[in-house]
């Protein structure tokens, strides 16, 4: 009973071009989403987050939309650069306060020169 | 000047035995929580302490038990370790206001031998 789904485990994008990293959840409840990036041997990194409010957020290089209607987000990231390698989290919660995160498992992204 | 430090970051037992994991966080943070990271990848909540008191206890069995001396400590007591224990365990924090992302230390990696 997985609520938060990032169905695609791996993807290469060439340096310079747009990363687009998916996720799809099922619970109608969820009102918080966020995206971690993570490095081998380290703990996962906050990098952006939107709530249920909005459709989209952008920071920098990154920007989430959200589609509630679909029940799916997504992290685009523009250009790509190599420092960008890494594993993708998508999380989840259903009540304001973020406490109780509901994470997918976890999407590996490889910048390629 | 670490946020959110983890000791010790690798940790190798036998079945039966009984082990802690410490974690400590510097942010000045009301909240911290405990994950498990299993084989498969998926990041699930297993605790979390707001001041100190106990405020989510997801389905792990009672040979996990989560102190908190103070608001700054969540500390992991794991007694009689099984196989299926082995994983990495996340330590988080994040302010006591609503939609603040979780920051996390770098993981301890237990292995049951």
């Amino acid at each position: 009973d997985q609520q938060v789904k990032q169905n695609s485990p791996s993807l290469s994008v060439q340096e310079g071009r747009i990363s687009i990293l998916n996720c799809d959840y099922t619970n109608s409840m969820f009102d918080y989403f966020l995206w971690y990036k993570k490095y081998p041997a380290e703990g996962p990194t906050f990098l952006i987050s939107i709530s249920s409010i909005k459709d989209k957020n952008e920071d920098g290089r990154f920007t989430v939309f959200l589609n509630k209607s679909a029940k799916h987000l997504s992290l685009h990231i523009v250009p790509s650069q190599p420092g960008d390698s890494a594993v993708y989290f998508c999380a989840a919660s259903a009540d304001t306060g973020a406490q109780k995160l509901v994470f997918g498992q976890g999407t590996r992204l490889t910048i390629n020169p | 000047d670490t946020a959110v430090s983890q000791t010790p970051k690798y940790l190798v037992t036998q079945m039966g035995n009984d082990k802690s994991i410490k974690c400590e966080q510097n942010l000045g943070h009301d909240t911290m929580y405990w994950y498990k990271q299993d084989s498969k990848k998926f990041l699930k909540i297993m605790f979390s302490y707001n001041n100190k008191e106990l405020i989510i206890n997801e389905t792990v069995p009672n040979r996990f038990s989560p102190k908190s001396p103070d608001k700054a400590h969540l500390n992991l007591h794991i007694n009689s370790l099984e196989l299926g224990d082995s994983a990495v365990y996340f330590c988080a924090s994040s302010p006591d206001n609503s939609n603040q992302p979780q920051h996390f230390g770098d993981g301890t990696r237990l292995s049951i031998l």
